[in-house]
Parts: C-alpha cells; sequence; structure tokens
C-alpha cells in the first residue's frame, strides 16, 4: 500500500527567501509522484509531477523537486518565495493501477513580508 | 474549456436528507474520482470510475454511491446525510491508456455541511 508523509502542516518563510516543503513516499512499486497547489476556496492546481524520466523536475511558478530513491523523498522547493505563493501544497503519489492517487495531509505555506 | 465543472458549489443538509452532488468534465477523460477533504487529513478517495459502467471503492466509500453513465458525468449520491459527511467534496478526472500516470485535473469543489 502507498502512503505519503509531508513534514511540517504549515511553514513560514520570508518573501525572498527559500521554500522547502517536505514529502516522503512508502511504495512497494517505483511510484509516480506530484505536487499540487490549492489556493483558497479553490480546487487542486499540479505543479509539477515526477514519472520516472528526470529526477529533477521542474514545475510552473519557479517550483522544482527531485526525487531521492535512497530517501524515499520528493521534497518541493523554490529558491525565492513570493506573497503570491501563499497557499496549501499537497504531496500525492499514484500507481499504474486505476491512476489512483494518494495525497499526503497537506502544508500551509505562509509568505510574511 | 470548462474543465471539470461540480454543482453546487455550496450545501448545507439536514440530517437523514438525500443529495446528489453533479460533477462533468469536458476533456473526454476516461478516469474520474470523488475525493473528500477535510482539515489536517488531506484528500480520501471515496469512488473512482475507469470508464462509463464500470466504477470501484476507494478508501471512504460508505454512504455514498455512484454512476457513470456517460463519459463526461460522475455523479455523488449521499442517500442519509450524517454529520460526518460534512466535508468539500472534489471531483477530479484524468486519462490514461496502459496505466500510465497523468495529471488529475479538479473541480472547484463543493462545501457540503450537514446540521
Amino acid at each position: 500500500a502507498q502512503s505519503v508523509t509531508q513534514l511540517g502542516s504549515h511553514v513560514s518563510v520570508s518573501e525572498g527567501a527559500l521554500v522547502l516543503l517536505r514529502c516522503n513516499y512508502s511504495s512497494s512499486v517505483p511510484p509516480y509522484l506530484f505536487w499540487y497547489v490549492q489556493y483558497p476556496n479553490q480546487g487542486l492546481q499540479l505543479l509539477l509531477k515526477y514519472t520516472s524520466a528526470a529526477t529533477l523536475v521542474k514545475g510552473i511558478n519557479g517550483f522544482e523537486a527531485e526525487f531521492k530513491k535512497s530517501e524515499t523523498s520528493f521534497h518541493l522547493t523554490k529558491p525565492s518565495a513570493h506573497m503570491s505563493d501563499a497557499a496549501e501544497y499537497f504531496c500525492a503519489s499514484g500507481t499504474g493501477g486505476g491512476n489512483k492517487l494518494t495525497f499526503g495531509t497537506g502544508t500551509q505555506l505562509k509568505v510574511e513580508l | 474549456n470548462a474543465g471539470v465543472t461540480q454543482t453546487p458549489k455550496f450545501r448545507i443538509l439536514k440530517i437523514g436528507q438525500s443529495m446528489t452532488l453533479q460533477c462533468a468534465q469536458d476533456m473526454n477523460h476516461n478516469y474520474m474520482y470523488w475525493y473528500r477533504q477535510d482539515p489536517g487529513m488531506g484528500l480520501k478517495l471515496i469512488y473512482y470510475s475507469v470508464g462509463a459502467g464500470i466504477t470501484d471503492k476507494g478508501e471512504v466509500p460508505n454512504g455514498y454511491n455512484v454512476s457513470r453513465s456517460t463519459t463526461e458525468d460522475f455523479p455523488l449520491r449521499l442517500e442519509l446525510a450524517a454529520p460526518s459527511q460534512t466535508s468539500v467534496y472534489f471531483c477530479a478526472s484524468s486519462y490514461s491508456t496502459g496505466g500510465l500516470n497523468t495529471e488529475a485535473f479538479f473541480g472547484q469543489g463543493t462545501r457540503l455541511t450537514v446540521v
């Protein structure tokens, strides 16, 4: 069975600082991994996805994530936070069967001046 | 394109009432899903469908029913509403062949309160 763990339900950074949101996965088979962002009262929007083509994945809005099999991690980073990045971020894992996603519990990112 | 459209956006139900949450997608996706989102819990899969006429249970199916008579529509039915079903419900769709995971597109959500 798959599981996804997001460390830190709330993360606060200053504008211009590095953003690091942590995600660890547990899967018996090579996973597909995703990061989604949710703005208030909105649905989820895909930031980026890992499908085994490359370990460093670049997404929208300057975000990227690195797949590290040895650490079973897929942490999300952005070099310089912007006020507009304030949102909730979800890491998710999927397998080929049924295309079903297993979500982490989410990390609320706050960006302060 | 409209993408994934959910109606209604908000609803208040009394305990024991029933309702149907509507979901439609115009992307010709074969896979569709219903998730519920509760604070601090992430999203939990309720039901999913791999194509018209085929549905299957997810992680938290109790108290819900679904049908998939067309590719476009995937309604979620609550027969006897309970306070535990107070949540935000998201419908999503994706296209997949050969088991390759592709991006899931989400609707805007339905906020349901059962009182």
